[in-house]
C-alpha cells in the first residue's frame, strides 16, 4: 500500500533552535499533506494543510511564523518548528492525500515525530 | 460543538470477546466520511475502515466492522474476537465534503486494554 514517511522520528533539540521535520510520500504524488499535532493522552489537533507551490493554510490559533510549512514538491512537505521552546514538545504527525485516486478514503499518515525541546 | 465525540475515554475487554466503541458525529454537509484508526504507544496511525455517507452498506474489514446509523449520526467501530495485540487508542475521523483532500476532525480517543 501508499507510504508516508516521517523523518526524524524522534528529536531533541535546545530550547531557542530551530528543528525540521520531513513528510515524504514515497510511492505517491501528494499535492496536499497535513500535519498534525497530538499532546500526550489527547487526540491529534490538525495545525495546518500543506499545498504543493503554494502557502499552507493555518489552522486557528496555530503561528504559521512559529511553525513553517514548505511543500515544494509532489512528495515532500517540511515542518520547521522555529525559535523552539519547551512547550513545543509534542508527537508531530503528518498525513497525506493520493492525489490521483479520488476516493475518499486515500488519506495515509506517516510514523509521527517526538519533539523533545529541553 | 464538537464535531466528533467519543464518550469512552477507556474500556477493558476480555480476550475472544467483541467490543463496541462509540463515536457519534455531528455535520451538515451530506458528503462526508468517516474513518477509524488505531494507535498502538508507538504512535503511529493505523487505518482501520472508512464508511462514506452515501455508502448503503456497513463497512466491514476482517474483524472490524462499522455500525452505520445515519439518521442518529453514529458510526460505532465493532472489534470481533478481541486479541492481545488489539491493545490501543482508538480514534473516530470524519472528513467532510467530498475531495478526499479535505482535512479530518478526530474525535478524543478511546483506550482498550484488552485482557488475557
Amino acid at each position: 500500500g501508499a507510504v508516508v514517511s516521517q523523518h526524524p522520528s524522534r528529536v531533541i533539540c535546545k530550547s531557542g533552535t530551530s528543528v525540521k521535520i520531513e513528510c515524504r510520500s514515497l510511492d505517491f504524488q501528494a499535492t496536499t499533506m497535513f500535519w498534525y499535532r497530538q499532546f500526550p493522552k489527547q487526540s491529534l489537533m490538525l495545525m495546518a494543510t500543506s499545498n504543493e507551490g503554494s502557502k499552507a493554510t493555518y489552522e486557528q490559533g496555530v503561528e504559521k511564523d512559529k511553525f513553517l510549512i514548505n511543500h515544494a514538491s509532489l512528495t515532500l512537505s517540511t515542518l520547521t518548528v522555529t525559535s523552539a521552546h519547551p512547550e513545543d514538545s509534542s508527537f508531530y504527525i503528518c498525513s497525506a492525500r493520493d492525489s490521483k485516486t479520488h476516493s475518499g478514503n486515500t488519506i495515509y499518515f506517516g510514523e509521527g515525530s517526538w519533539l523533545t525541546v529541553v | 460543538a464538537q464535531k466528533i465525540t467519543q464518550t469512552q475515554p477507556g474500556m477493558f475487554v476480555q480476550e475472544k470477546e467483541a467490543v463496541t466503541l462509540d463515536c457519534t458525529y455531528d455535520t451538515s454537509d451530506p458528503s462526508y466520511g468517516l474513518f477509524w484508526y488505531k494507535q498502538p504507544s508507538s504512535g503511529e496511525m493505523i487505518f482501520l475502515i472508512y464508511q462514506g455517507s452515501y455508502d448503503q452498506q456497513n463497512a466491514t474489514e476482517g474483524r472490524y466492522s462499522l455500525n452505520f446509523q445515519k439518521a442518529r449520526k453514529s458510526a460505532n467501530l465493532v472489534i470481533s474476537a478481541s486479541q492481545l495485540g488489539d491493545s490501543a487508542m482508538y480514534f473516530c475521523a470524519m472528513r467532510e465534503g467530498w475531495a478526499a483532500g479535505n482535512k479530518l476532525t478526530f474525535g478524543g480517543g478511546t483506550r482498550v486494554l484488552v485482557k488475557p
